[in-house]
């Protein structure tokens, strides 16, 4: 069964610290490996998107990678903001069959002033 | 484009009544698919639609539970009779399959915020 695990589950930083919310996951084949912030009382948008052959991307403060090998991912925020206090949401699509995505259960993160 | 639009954004009702939810998906994607999302199961996919046929309705907790898209432009997400465990926030999303077969374009509605009391 595919399977996306995120940690840790939640996590509160001081504004203007770095932090690093991983994800691990079982999917294969694999086809490409999404990261979403959802605010509260909003849906999901996507941040980064990354394909097998990419191991890297980054959108602004935030940077994604990818280790195809390990089946890790994991996602960098620089600098934060109390704006980036969100849940963070791994999402893993297969290759082949119904390339349906899996999503983890996202990491809560609280940035305090 | 306006996105993905669900409505209502917010819906409380009494146990035993019917509830219907909706989704007006982003022109042009052909998938569409209904989430519920709680607090202790997150996001869970409850049945998507592929050029408006329902592919894949495993998802769907019980009986109670229906989903219409009667063409390409509307969906349909109906409760009867609700229960109060059916209480979640319940996403609408679109795509469309690009090719080598990625889901291109994966956007959420902003959701509709069910209380069943």
């Amino acid at each position: 069964k595919n399977q996306v695990e995120q940690s840790p589950q939640s996590l509160i930083i001081l504004e203007g610290k770095n932090c690093t919310l991983q994800c691990n996951y079982t999917v294969s084949p694999f086809s490409n490996l999404r990261w979403y912030k959802q605010d509260t009382g909003r849906g999901p948008v996507s941040l980064t998107i990354m394909t097998f052959s990419e191991n890297t991307k980054s959108n602004g403060r935030y940077t994604a990678t990818l280790d195809a090998d390990t089946k890790q991912s994991s996602l960098h925020i620089t600098a934060s903001q109390l704006s980036d206090s969100a849940s963070y949401i791994c999402v893993v699509t297969p290759r082949g069959g119904s390339y349906i995505p899996t999503f983890g259960r996202g990491t809560s993160l609280i940035v305090h002033p | 484009d306006a996105g993905v639009i669900q409505s209502p954004r917010h819906e409380v009702t009494e146990m035993g009544q019917e509830v219907t939810l909706r989704c007006k998906p982003i022109s042009g994607h052909d998938y569409l698919f209904w989430y519920r999302q709680t607090m202790m199961r997150g996001l869970e996919l409850l049945i998507y639609f592929n050029n408006n046929v329902p592919i894949d309705d495993s998802g769907m907790p019980e009986d109670r539970f229906s989903a219409k898209m009667p063409n390409a432009s509307f969906s349909t997400l109906k409760i009867q009779p609700s229960e109060p465990r059916d209480s979640a926030v319940y996403f609408c999303a679109s795509s469309f399959l690009a090719p080598r077969g990625a889901q291109g374009g994966y956007t959420f509605g902003s959701g509709t915020r069910l209380t069943v009391v």
